[in-house]
C-alpha cells in the first residue's frame, strides 16, 4: 500500500490565486483529516470527513473548502490565497471504529508558500 | 492556556542518555498520542494509549489520567533519535488536538 499520499510537495502561490491541495489514501479508510502545521505551533484541524459525501469544519476552516466524493480522496481547496495560508499542510487518514483504537497515518505534507 | 502543554520545547542531549519528554493536557480525554515527525517533515505515529504504559524497543510510553500526564522515555538515545516529537489528546468529538512538538537533538 502506497499509505496516504499528497501532491504538491511543494508551492508557491501569489495572493489571490487558488489551488487544489490533492490527498489520496489506499486503505480504504473513512476518516479523513486536514491539519495546518506552523513554525512552533502544534498541527490544527482545518477539515475533516466521516466517509464519502460527509464533511465538516475544524478548528480553522475559514479560506478552504473540502469535498469527499470517494472514499478514497479528499482534496483541499483554496480559493483566494492569502499569506496567512502559508504553511505545511498535512493529510490523515484513519480506520473507522473506536477512535481511541485507531491509528491516525498521515501523509508526507504540502508546503505552501503565499506571496 | 493551551488543551495540550508539552514540555521541554528544545532537548539536546548526547548520544546515551535517558531522555523524558513531557505532556500535560486540560481536558477529559479517550486517548492520547505520541507522534514522530523527522526533519524530513514525515510524521509516524509512535503510540496510542488510555492507560498504563506502553513499550516498543527503547521507547516507553506512560500516561496517567488522574494528573493528566503523560511521557515518553527514550532510552540510550541515538542521533536517529532526533526528530519532534508530538503529543496530541483524543477529546470530545473524536479529534485530535495537538502540542506544540518537543525538538530533541541527540548528539553524537
Amino acid at each position: 500500500n502506497a499509505g496516504v499520499t499528497q501532491t504538491p510537495k511543494f508551492r508557491i502561490l501569489k495572493i489571490g490565486q487558488s489551488m487544489t491541495l490533492q490527498c489520496t489514501q489506499d486503505m480504504n479508510h473513512n476518516y479523513m483529516y486536514w491539519y495546518r502545521q506552523d513554525p512552533g505551533m502544534g498541527l490544527k484541524l482545518i477539515y475533516y470527513s466521516v466517509g464519502a459525501g460527509i464533511t465538516d469544519k475544524g478548528e480553522v476552516p475559514n479560506g478552504y473548502n473540502v469535498s469527499r466524493s470517494t472514499t478514497e480522496d479528499f482534496p483541499l481547496r483554496l480559493e483566494l490565497a492569502a499569506p496567512s495560508q502559508t504553511s505545511v499542510y498535512f493529510c490523515a487518514s484513519r480506520r473507522a471504529g473506536l477512535a481511541g483504537k485507531e491509528t491516525q497515518y498521515f501523509g508526507p505534507g504540502t508546503r505552501l508558500l503565499v506571496l | 492556556k493551551n488543551e495540550v502543554e508539552q514540555s521541554p520545547q528544545n532537548l539536546t542531549a548526547q548520544e546515551g542518555e535517558f531522555i523524558t519528554i513531557n505532556c500535560s493536557y486540560s481536558v477529559g480525554i479517550s486517548a492520547l498520542h505520541w507522534l514522530q515527525q523527522h526533519p524530513g517533515g514525515g510524521i509516524v505515529s509512535l503510540f496510542m494509549l488510555s492507560s498504563g504504559k506502553k513499550k516498543h524497543g527503547r521507547l516507553i510510553a506512560t500516561i496517567n489520567i488522574q494528573e493528566k500526564h503523560s511521557s515518553l522515555h527514550i532510552t540510550a538515545s541515538h542521533p536517529r533519535d532526533s526528530a519532534v516529537y508530538i503529543c496530541a489528546v483524543l477529546g470530545g468529538a473524536q479529534k485530535l488536538v495537538f502540542g506544540q512538538g518537543t525538538r530533541l537533538t541527540i548528539n553524537p
